[in-house]
């Protein structure tokens, strides 16, 4: 069965670095998706990610983050300089079209030092 | 403000019990969905509803729209649905999703 996957699963920076998590979508997918769950907390929107630009995001995307389908098969969400509280699971999903279910990835564990 | 409520937030029941888990919300919307959290932290989506109720083995899903509110009934429960429970709903003006604070299920043998 096909499935959303995420790498690395666990990332440790220094506050201040830039890091960029990837996901590999569901290949016939077209909506993409990134949620943040800080570690006891619930889960948050990120972004939403469609025909190669932003559809929605929430308060929380400021600048500092960005994201970008660099080729046909990867998405990648980028944050240009960590702080502490972007510590958090990252999970990426993808939907076949706006109304359908998602597939989730794994996560990825941000860890800031 | 918490766009989406759930109910309750923990819940322990006996293998074979019928369970019931509540989700209000207070925007409209476009979709709900119902996503399950395993201990190790992975996400699966369990039902996407708009209108009425659904079904997928020992799982029930159903929506009220005018009452703005879900649930999600596991029938003969056993250990292995022990996990988080997540309601989540995209927002009818947008691509936007809010997500509940989750039931935490426990199933004892």
């Amino acid at each position: 069965e096909p499935e959303v996957t995420q790498t690395p699963s666990h990332q440790v920076t220094q506050m201040g670095q830039e890091v960029i998590l990837r996901c590999v979508p569901i290949s016939n997918h077209l909506y993409f998706y990134w949620y943040r769950q800080i570690l006891g907390q619930k889960v948050e929107f990120l972004v939403s990610f469609y025909n190669n630009e932003i559809s929605e995001k929430s308060e929380i995307f400021d600048d500092q983050f960005s994201v970008e389908r660099p080729d046909g098969s990867n998405f990648t969400l980028k944050i240009r300089s960590t702080k502490l509280e972007d510590s958090a699971m990252y999970f990426c999903a993808s939907s076949e079209d706006r109304p359908y279910e998602q597939y989730f990835g794994p996560g990825t564990r941000l860890t800031v030092t | 403000k918490n766009e989406v409520e759930q109910s309750p937030q923990n819940l322990t029941a006996q293998e074979g019990e019928f369970i019931t888990i509540n989700c209000s919300y207070s925007v409209g919307i476009s979709a709900l969905h119902w996503l399950q959290q395993h201990p190790g932290g992975g996400i699966v989506s369990l039902f996407m509803l708009s209108s009425g109720k659904k079904k997928h083995g020992r799982l029930i899903a159903t929506i009220n729209i005018q009452e703005k509110h879900s649930s999600l009934h596991i029938t003969a429960s056993h250990p292995r649905d022990s996990a988080v429970y997540i309601c989540a709903v995209r927002s009818d003006t947008g691509n936007q999703f809010y997500f509940g604070t989750g039931t935490s299920l426990t199933v004892i043998p």
